[in-house]
């Protein structure tokens, strides 16, 4: 199947946490996985991704890691400020991008 | 830092009315999307276009919708006769390659269509 699920769908933390958001994809042949920000009236952002050769990927406060085995991946953002709220997308690229649901991130300051 | 563009971003018509939606892609990618984004729902894909034809579509994609890269510049997405549940955020794309080969996608800010 095509289908990536994300969990959760709505996430409330408070600033200076860390946030979790994780998906599962079901089609073996995917090998890359990008995370998109998306803020209000405006595109989807492309803020991180991890290819299949790679477990986890870092960048300042966000990473990613990925189990292949198990068709998992997940976001993780450290030391969260109220900017980064926003609906976060997983997504697989095949040959075409395939969404998660989104979850809504929103950091309390 | 290069940019697709869209135009207009928000768009109004009456149901049965044509729209045509305008992208400018990244000037040296070869491979261009459009999706579409009910309000509070995920992102969905509609269509890949490359070399001046489609290349995969999405089962949204039917007779009603079309797309056409008119000049060297511009992508379009033409909806034939607008329904209502055609009223969504619509966002163009592209890639340098096709995005199997991993490859980042860059998006448009998308053009909200309205459809009354």
């Amino acid at each position: 199947g095509e289908n990536v699920e994300q969990h959760p769908s709505t996430l409330s933390v408070q600033e200076g946490d860390s946030a979790v958001i994780k998906c599962t994809y079901s089609d073996s042949a995917s090998n890359y996985f990008p995370w998109y920000k998306q803020e209000l009236g405006k595109g989807p952002q492309l803020i991180i991704d991890i290819r299949s050769n790679v477990g986890e990927k870092k960048d300042q406060r966000i990473a990613v890691t990925l189990n292949k085995t198990a068709k998992h991946f997940s976001l993780h953002i450290t030391e969260t400020q109220p900017e980064d709220s926003a609906v976060y997308f997983c997504a697989r690229e095949g040959f075409k991008t395939i969404f998660g649901a989104g979850t809504r991130l929103f950091v309390k300051a | 830092e290069p940019e697709v563009t869209q135009t207009p971003s928000h768009q109004v018509t009456q149901m049965g009315q044509e729209v045509i939606l305008r992208c400018v892609p990244i000037s040296n990618h070869l491979y261009f999307y459009w999706y579409r984004q009910i309000l509070g729902q995920k992102v969905e894909f509609l269509v890949s276009f490359y070399n001046n034809e489609i290349s995969e579509k999405s089962e949204i994609f039917d007779d009603q919708f079309s797309v056409e890269r008119p000049d060297g510049s511009n992508f379009t997405l033409k909806i034939r006769s607008t329904k209502l549940e055609d009223s969504a955020m619509y966002f163009c794309a592209s890639t340098i390659q096709r995005q199997a080969k991993n490859t980042e996608a860059f998006f448009g800010q998308g053009t909200r269509l309205t459809v009354v």
